[in-house]
């Protein structure tokens, strides 16, 4: 069956360190892979998108990687702050649609 | 740039009624918008794809006739939850993409919080 799996439900990261979340998918063939964050009762806000041709992708504090052969991707937040507590949600990028994971929320710790 | 509104933002009606959500880009057009329901601690469910000027595109096991969506300008989309249930009670947030293809970011309205009685 089709599965797009984010690691554990909650993730807590001391301040400063580097938080890394992952988003591991099966059967399925994405051309490209999103990063979005959503903070509670708002809707999510886009971050990173890398595609399939692209290792890793950079955005200040933020790095993605895209492994297809694994079907992993890899998001980071290095020098993490309370302020990234967040839910941070992969997207798989398809033919037609976008489809969500079920998102890891994570706790920056001052 | 690539704001996009979404109203109400929370709403409470009784079973049976019917209640309309808006979502507006505000700043760009969009001639694809995509209608999500998040229930607590789990992702966001496709339910359908609205596409200005034509039919939806629904979702295996959304109910067209329940879920009624209309895409009549490059701005607006609207779903409307006819005959709502307390089963229906969930959060409904729609996007839409700045750009023409699937691969562009979406552009998430700040969802609607619909409960049921």
């Amino acid at each position: 069956s089709q599965k797009i799996e984010q690691n554990s439900e909650a993730l807590n990261i001391q301040e400063g360190k580097t938080a890394t979340l992952t988003c591991n998918y099966t059967n399925y063939s994405p051309a490209y892979l999103q990063w979005y964050r959503q903070d509670p009762g708002r809707g999510p806000v886009f971050l990173l998108l890398i595609r399939e041709n692209e290792k890793e992708k950079r955005k200040e504090r933020l790095k993605v990687t895209f492994d297809t052969t694994l079907k992993q991707s890899l998001f980071h937040i290095t020098a993490s702050q309370p302020a990234d507590s967040a839910t941070y949600l992969c997207a798989l990028g398809l033919e037609d649609k976008i489809i969500f994971g079920k998102g890891t929320r994570l706790h920056i710790l001052p | 740039g690539a704001v996009v509104s979404q109203h109400p933002s929370w709403v409470i009606c009784k079973s049976g009624t019917s209640v309309k959500i808006e979502c507006r880009s505000l700043d760009f057009q969009a001639t694809t918008m995509f209608w999500y329901r998040q229930f607590p601690k789990q992702s966001l469910m496709l339910m359908a794809t609205s596409n200005e000027g034509s039919k939806a595109t629904y979702e295996q096991g959304v109910e067209k006739d329940k879920f009624l969506i209309n895409h009549a300008s490059l701005t607006l989309s609207t779903l409307t939850v006819t005959s709502a249930h307390p089963e229906d009670s969930s959060f409904y947030i729609c996007s839409a993409s700045f750009g023409s293809s699937y691969n562009s970011p979406l552009h998430f309205g700040n969802g609607t919080r619909l409960t049921v009685t």
